[in-house]
């Protein structure tokens, strides 16, 4: 069974541009959260869609959004790039909503804001 | 609110040696825990979970213990290989949110 997968996985990009980051779950999952990872900052929950909802979000600006489709698949979008945004994006997906439910991670997309 | 915290790394050991790595944890209520573990260049990977307290939760030999009363999850393996250099991570997921708050992770590297 495919794991979580990311695109795209390299990515550079000029500050004040946007950029938007997609993620396919594990067949069956219908729970997809986005981190991000930086080595300051350490790995910080953006958002959770279930269902097409968004159920969680952490502390980010306005300029992170994101949506889920009705097939789980979901997006990210930063705007107005910043080099602080330059991370490794990682999405993750679960079965349900529900904390004890595994989460999996995919390979995540490394973003350059240059 | 909800945190996690690792020991500092780096941590550096021979092959063979005993591995502690400790992680406590600040939460309300009954969160699940997670150690997570991160290769060179790639994403997460799920090493071992505990649901509720005094769950034990282990793979490839590696095991750790859901202590309430401590508010502790430490990781551990009795014999370390060269493999297992990798950077881990300690994780909780509050309860009732679908979401993960991670400690700052620890770089273990295991010398032949």
């Amino acid at each position: 069974k495919a794991g979580v997968t990311q695109t795209p996985r390299y990515l550079i990009k000029t500050r004040g541009q946007q950029v938007t980051l997609s993620c396919s779950p594990i067949s069956g999952h219908r729970s997809v959260s986005w981190y991000q990872q930086t080595p300051g900052q350490g790995l910080q929950f953006l958002f959770e869609y279930f269902s097409e909802t968004q159920r969680n979000k952490g502390n980010f600006p306005g300029r992170f959004s994101g949506r889920q489709f009705s097939n789980s698949r979901s997006e990210m979008n930063v705007s107005t790039l910043e080099l602080g945004d330059s991370a490794l994006y990682l999405c993750a997906s679960s079965l349900e909503s529900y904390r004890a439910n595994t989460i999996y991670f995919g390979e995540g997309s490394w973003l350059t804001v240059v | 609110g909800n945190s996690v915290t690792q020991m500092e790394g780096p941590v550096t050991l021979s092959e063979e040696a005993f591995l502690t790595i400790n992680c406590t944890y600040t939460a309300t209520g009954y969160p699940s825990l997670f150690w997570y573990v991160q290769y060179p260049g790639e994403g997460l990977q799920l090493l071992l979970k505990a649901t509720k307290a005094d769950d034990k939760g282990s793979n490839k030999g590696f095991e750790a213990t859901y202590r309430k009363e401590t508010t502790s999850f430490h990781l551990e393996k009795g014999s370390v290989q060269v493999s297992d250099s990798a950077v881990y991570f300690c994780a909780l997921s509050p309860q009732g949110a679908q979401k993960l708050v991670f400690g700052q992770g620890t770089r273990l590297t295991i010398n032949p």
